[in-house]
């Protein structure tokens, strides 16, 4: 099983709501990331977590906010999110921080009215 | 700062045919280069992966080469088929940072 699984697919959500990306792999991979892509852009990284603990944040705005319960499972909590921040949101993970194969998940299509 | 240029950045090209495609870094201490390919809307399909001390690696119709002397990796596609179309983008990792480079990309099209 070399699968990530986000869900949602599709998210609409208005400036004043609070929702949740979430992620989840079953591969037994101790790095998990998360990526913000515009279209026609490459993706950019946002956090990474390593063992379950915060290894990464590439000064992301504090609307959004990150959570690894477990080292099955990443969070990505939005909050008063802008317009600019609707895109393309991609989980990834590694067997370990950027050592071996990183893996995609479908991403999360976000979209901020 | 590492740099990963992809050019160019949309190619067409007819079906059956052989293709190239390019990614450059500028910075020669890497440890991996990963091809992905992404289709419209979805997320990235990783293609293959290339350790820092191995020269090329293949799957199927497709194989990578890496020269890190020169800053230069390729994505040869044989026998090219309309399912290939896709944006094609390759990523470098560098020791001591765990923030992999990507590259801007290269759209394929194959024209039945």
């Amino acid at each position: 099983d070399t699968e990530v699984t986000q869900t949602p697919k599709h998210l609409v959500m208005g400036m004043t709501n609070k929702k949740s990306l979430k992620c989840e792999q079953h591969m037994g991979h101790r790095a998990m990331y998360w990526y913000k892509q515009k279209a026609k852009k490459p993706p950019e990284l946002m956090f990474v977590y390593s063992y379950e603990k915060l290894s990464i944040n590439e000064s992301v705005p504090s609307r959004f906010s990150p959570e690894c319960p477990n080292s099955s499972l990443l969070n990505l909590h939005l909050h008063a999110l802008q317009p600019e921040d609707s895109a393309l949101y991609l989980c990834a993970s590694s067997r370990q921080v950027n050592t071996g194969e990183l893996f995609f998940g479908e991403g999360s299509r976000l979209t901020v009215l | 700062k590492q740099e990963v240029t992809q050019i160019p950045a949309a190619l067409s090209v007819p079906e059956g045919e052989n293709l190239v495609l390019n990614c450059s870094f500028t910075d020669s201490a890497i440890y991996n280069l990963q091809w992905f390919r992404q289709d419209p809307g979805k997320g990235l399909t990783s293609l293959l992966l290339i350790q820092s001390s191995q020269r090329e690696q293949t799957s199927g119709r497709l194989n990578a080469s890496l020269d890190k002397s020169s800053g230069r990796s390729t994505l040869y596609i044989a026998a090219s088929q309309p399912g290939d179309s896709a944006t094609y983008l390759c990523a470098v990792g560098r020791f001591g940072n765990e923030k992999l480079t990507f590259g801007t990309g290269t759209r394929l099209t194959i024209i039945p």
